[in-house]
């Protein structure tokens, strides 16, 4: 079993609609989360920290379910520019980064 | 705004040739890490360094070493290549002063694609 696990879609969805997906991780001892966004033959960068208490940043909103060892992205009024493969990162306790393999976006006009 | 580079964007080598992959940060990081990336599998740490002339394990570092000997500048080198090592090797820096590992994010550099034939 991957320690992180991500549907890899890819997600089709029309322009302004609102898709969610789920990462699973396997360590209870994980500490810290984030997002990454990878577009096409492009390098990951940082979309948002996932927060206990979960958290916002405009259309996107990242919650954490410790007890069910997931996290969660919500896109809303999805746009053309959101088509990337989104990462999702797990802090283990030893402050290293496990990456699970991505979940592709497409968002068709 | 925080700046990676990685000396070469795509890179053909044949087995058995020794390869260097350069990285260079200017954000004055303190961690440097080497990743490659391979289509259905997450990023997979090579190695990482925490400080000057520091380097540790990473989760697949057989084959390959690093270098860091400046803060800016940490190196992967793949003694022998082989087949198996074409893949896409990402480098990331992170830890700002005033960071904590906690909530610093990694900067990526654009990614060398290596092939080996």
């Amino acid at each position: 079993r991957k320690e992180v696990e991500q549907d890899p879609g890819p997600f089709n969805v029309p322009e302004g609609a609102t898709v969610a997906f789920n990462c699973t991780y396997s360590n209870s001892a994980s500490q810290s989360f984030f997002w990454y966004r990878q577009d096409c033959r492009k390098e990951p960068k940082l979309l948002m920290s996932v927060y206990s208490s979960g958290n916002e940043d405009g259309r996107f909103t990242a919650q954490l379910n410790r007890a069910s060892q997931y996290i969660s992205l919500l896109i809303r009024d999805s746009k053309l520019s959101d088509s990337a493969t989104y990462l999702c990162v797990v802090m283990d306790s030893n402050y290293q980064l496990i990456w699970g393999a991505g979940t592709k976006l497409i968002i068709k006009p | 705004d925080v700046k990676v580079t990685q000396s070469s964007r795509y890179l053909v080598k044949r087995t058995g040739e020794k390869v260097f992959l350069e990285c260079v940060q200017d954000m004055d990081h303190e961690n440097m890490f080497w990743y490659r990336q391979d289509p259905g599998l997450g990023l997979r740490l090579i190695y990482f360094s925490y400080d000057v002339k520091m380097k540790e394990k990473g989760d697949i570092p057989e084959g390959y070493s690093v270098s860091r000997e400046k803060k800016e500048r940490f190196s992967l080198i793949l003694e022998s290549a082989s087949t198996s090592q074409t893949s896409m090797y990402l480098c990331a820096s992170s830890l700002e002063p005033g960071q904590t590992l906690y909530n610093s994010p990694l900067h990526f550099g654009n990614g060398t694609r290596l092939t080996v034939t």
